[in-house]
């Protein structure tokens, strides 16, 4: 079974500050993709990051980078300069292709980041 | 509309009833997918479409639960016989199969069963 792991329940971190959330995940496939997903208390799900798994450079997006270790099964999620609009629930996720075309993701059980003035 | 819309928002039901919760994915998408989001917890995979076909629905909790898209856009899940471990939130995602896997969100709805 694929499974993904985030082990940090909730984390703080001060206004301007650097913060690292941690997934680990399990899979028998060779190519797949893992994202980090943004939930605010909206509710509405936001892409922060995508990793594509044969790509060896690790993916950024302005303040947000991954430190993708493929033989790990990690995938570490960084965010440089916390601002508090980046309070939020953070969901590392998983896609599991259906025969290459498309896939649902699996979401480990997330990280409630809180960024304090 | 720019997103992928569901309505309503939020629904009570007292256990017993019938509910239907409905999704609008971005127009041109064809993969459509629901998700089940239990409080505290990270949503977990109900049921994906690929336009009108219902390609996967090992998600789905039990035969109370029925999902329909009969025209490749908008999409119904309907729960029959509501209980209370049904409270959760259910969200709706959109994406283009084969571009970035990338997976649009509604803003979800949210039911309670009393």
């Amino acid at each position: 079974a694929q499974t993904v792991t985030q082990s940090q329940p909730e984390m703080s971190v001060q206004e301007a500050e650097t913060v690292t959330l941690s997934c680990t995940y399990d899979t028998s496939e060779s190519n797949y993709y893992l994202f980090w997903y943004k939930q605010p208390p909206s509710r509405q799900m936001i892409l922060v990051i995508r990793q594509e798994a044969y790509k060896q450079q690790n993916a950024t997006e302005n303040r947000f980078s991954v430190n993708f270790q493929k033989a790990a099964k990690s995938f570490s999620l960084k965010i440089s300069d916390s601002q508090l609009g980046d309070t939020a629930m953070y969901f590392c996720a998983f896609i599991q292709f259906y025969g290459g075309s498309q896939g649902n993701l699996i979401f480990g059980k997330g990280t409630k980041l809180s960024v304090k003035p | 509309g720019a997103g992928v819309s569901q309505s309503p928002r939020y629904k009570v039901a007292k256990r017993g009833q019938d509910v239907a919760l409905r999704c609008d994915p971005i127009s041109g998408h064809v993969s459509l997918f629901w998700y089940q989001q239990a409080l505290g917890q990270g949503p977990e995979f109900l049921t994906y479409f690929q336009n009108e076909a219902q390609l996967d629905k090992s998600g789905l909790p039990s035969d109370r639960f029925f999902a329909e898209r009969p025209e490749g856009s908008v999409s119904t899940l309907k729960i029959q016989r509501t209980q209370q471990e049904d409270s959760a939130v259910y969200l709706c995602a959109s994406s283009l199969p084969g571009s970035s896997y990338e997976q649009y969100f509604g803003p979800g709805t949210r039911l309670t069963v009393t």
